[in-house]
């Protein structure tokens, strides 16, 4: 039940294309979803976040969309650049208890010029 | 600041050896947690401090682990005996309770351990 699940596992694009990563979680409880990008040699970082009380959140080219009801949300990248091939991470925590996260899988994603 | 330090940034042994992992969190940050990256397993929770004391340790392979955090600005990993199969990527990351990114977990750059 502390699990996260992501899809797809690579994703290859062109610049310019949308880049869409999907994650389900079984854990009513949690309310904090944010995605971690991590370049090679580096660890991962903070991407952006978001809460249920809202279904969506845009940060520049990145969207998460969340679907309560569904127990699922993504990671959309618009117009994807060649500087955006990393490996992404959803997750999930419940705030109340503390800083932990539950990660996905990871995607690795790679936009070619 | 300097954000979350880790060294070796990177260790070769062999088998059989102890290794130690350190880590210096983010000043001020009160939770610390230490992960492990492997192509087969992805990123994997191993422990993580709250105030210095260890909240959950459910992630730690077995006994030849162990991680110590004697005070807010240091922690380290320790494998003894070290085996090939213990070759990852480690990171360490920290947090604070009271920032308004609360939740948000700054990672070091990571150490990559090689067993021989």
């Amino acid at each position: 039940q502390q699990q996260v699940k992501q899809s797809p596992q690579s994703l290859i694009v062109q610049k310019g294309g949308i880049s869409i990563i999907n994650c389900a979680y079984e854990n009513t409880a949690f309310d904090y979803f944010p995605w971690y990008q991590q370049f090679p040699g580096k660890g991962p970082a903070l991407l952006i976040a978001i809460r249920p009380d809202v279904s969506e959140k845009k940060e520049g080219r990145f969207t998460i969309s969340f679907n309560k009801s569904a127990k699922q949300f993504s990671l959309h990248i618009m117009d994807s650049q060649p500087g955006d091939s990393a490996t992404y991470f959803c997750a999930a925590s419940i705030e109340t208890s503390g800083s932990r996260l539950t990660f996905g899988e990871g995607t690795q994603l790679t936009v070619n010029p | 600041d300097a954000g979350v330090i880790q060294s070796p940034r990177h260790e070769v042994t062999e088998m059989g050896q102890e290794v130690t992992l350190r880590c210096k969190p983010i000043s001020g940050h009160d939770y610390l947690f230490w992960y492990r990256q492997t192509m087969m397993r992805g990123l994997e929770l191993l422990i993580y401090f709250n105030n210095n004391v260890p909240i959950d340790d459910s992630g730690m392979p077995e006994d030849r682990f162990s991680a110590k955090m004697p005070n807010a600005s240091f922690s380290t990993l320790k494998i003894q005996p070290s085996e090939p199969r213990d070759s990852a990527v480690y990171f360490c990351a920290s947090s604070s309770s009271t920032a308004s990114s609360y939740n948000e977990q700054f990672f070091g750059p990571g150490t990559r351990l090689t067993v021989l």
